[in-house]
């Protein structure tokens, strides 16, 4: 069946530094690539996405970049703070297709050292 | 007020037993889903909902049922609990296209002894 894979499992990073997270997905007919954010005690929060007519998408801290020919995305996070520490999931949808269509990767847990 | 409410937080129950885990969203949106989140593994779909009279299996549905009572309500049971159903569980929902913004509820951490 289709997945994503996402990696590293764990990230950790001091306080200022950037963090990349990347993810792979086998599904070619993908089209739209949103990242969550679960903060501790709390649901996934959407924090960025892209879909696949770009190839990179900027909100202030963080960017994800997208190349559909290698089929992998990654998240940027520049100048992180200890806010920054929580999971981080990748996913990848195709609208297009029967069944379930959003497939998740395992998730990133970051911490952020102040 | 949360979009999307899962009740109860937390349970612990015994093997064998029926539960049920509800939600209920204010989103209006028709889409609803049933995730599981196990460490390492991510988020897997158990069941989902494109409206009242759509039920669908997702990736892991064995052991579990779902009812979607109404547009705004979709529930999970497990009709006879075991300990390797001990897990996060987060029900969610989307707009109209599967290429929009998931919102999710708190979880209901689900401990069966």
């Amino acid at each position: 069946g289709e997945n994503v894979e996402q990696h590293p499992s764990t990230l950790s990073v001091q306080e200022g530094d950037s963090a990349v997270i990347k993810c792979t997905y086998s599904d070619s007919a993908s089209n739209y690539f949103p990242w969550y954010k679960q903060e501790l005690g709390k649901g996934p929060q959407l924090i960025i996405d892209i879909r696949s007519n770009v190839g990179e998408k900027k909100d202030q801290r963080i960017a994800v970049t997208l190349n559909k020919t290698a089929k992998h995305f990654s998240l940027h996070i520049t100048e992180t703070q200890p806010e920054d520490s929580a999971v981080y999931f990748c996913a990848a949808s195709n609208p297009n297709t029967g069944g379930f269509k959003t497939i998740f990767g395992a998730g990133t847990r970051l911490f952020v050292k102040a | 007020d949360a979009d999307v409410t899962q009740t109860p937080r937390n349970r612990i129950t015994k093997t064998g037993k029926r539960i049920m885990l509800e939600c209920s969203q204010t989103k209006g949106h028709d889409r609803m889903y049933w995730y599981r989140q196990d460490p390492g593994l991510g988020l897997r779909l158990i069941y989902y909902s494109f409206d009242v009279k759509d039920i669908n299996k997702g990736e892991i549905s064995d052991g579990y049922s779902v009812s979607r009572q109404a547009q705004a309500k979709f529930s999970l049971s497990l009709e006879s609990a075991i300990p390797n159903q001990t897990a996060l569980y987060f029900c969610a929902t989307r707009g109209q296209g599967e290429d929009t913004e998931a919102f999710f509820g708190q979880g209901t951490r689900l401990t069966v002894v």
